[in-house]
């Protein structure tokens, strides 16, 4: 039974495209992430949601929009895509205070072209 | 804000053999986690081992303990005993409450364990 799930795994694409990742998490945590892993490996926090709030909002482009219908759920949309947006897309859950860990999806490879 | 810095791109290790990996990081936080993160050719995110920055003893998980300077904002992996399967991408990350628990994650470093 899979703690935090994303869906689809892979996606390719057409640039201008517009494409929508899913996230659910089945561990009862109250915060969700989205961080974006680059052709480097480096990874970067996008957004965070605490109980459908959005608490994080790093300098990302506004065709990144997350959605957040439940605090089991954050899902990513992503409008008018551009090959620079061709990355791993990591959704993640957290305890919070209680321990900083947080757990991830599995990834969501995102390839524009 | 929070910054990692891994200084080590890639290392290389002997099976059965020692290696430490580096991370310093900088904070004006007095309460604040750290890990490191291991990702394998699979992708998934592993969590390896966590301390507390409260704590003073280093944290140990089997193979896995950390020497956490809290002076010199250093927290170094050591993995004894090496695997094949410990080959892997391995990142340093920290997180506080002004972050709102996001990690902020190091460059990483990419660990190749030989036969």
């Amino acid at each position: 039974d899979t703690a935090v799930s994303q869906t689809p795994k892979y996606l390719v694409t057409q640039m201008g495209n517009d494409k929508s990742i899913k996230c659910e998490q089945n561990l009862g945590h109250d915060t969700m992430y989205w961080y974006k892993q680059d052709s480097k490996k480096f990874l970067k926090i996008m957004f965070s949601y605490n109980n459908k709030e959005l608490i994080i909002n790093e300098t990302v482009p506004n065709r990144f929009s997350p959605k957040s219908p439940d605090k089991a759920h954050l899902n990513l949309h992503i409008n008018s895509l551009e090959l620079g947006d061709s990355a791993v897309y990591f959704c993640a859950s957290s305890q919070g205070p209680r321990t900083g860990e947080l757990f991830f999806g599995e990834g969501s490879r995102l390839t524009v072209l | 804000a929070q910054t990692v810095t891994q200084s080590q791109p890639e290392m290389s290790v002997q099976e059965a053999e020692t290696v430490t990996l580096s991370c310093t990081y900088d904070t004006s936080e007095s309460n604040y986690y750290l890990f490191w993160y291991k990702q394998p050719p699979s992708r998934q995110m592993i969590l390896v081992i966590r301390q507390e920055a409260y704590k003073q003893q280093n944290a140990t998980e089997n193979r896995f303990s950390v020497n956490f300077q809290k002076a010199a904002k250093s927290f170094s992996l050591k993995i004894s005993d090496s695997q094949l399967g410990d080959t892997a991408m391995y990142f340093c990350a920290s997180t506080n409450s002004n972050s709102g628990y996001a990690l902020n994650f190091g460059k990483g470093t990419s660990l190749l364990v030989t036969p």
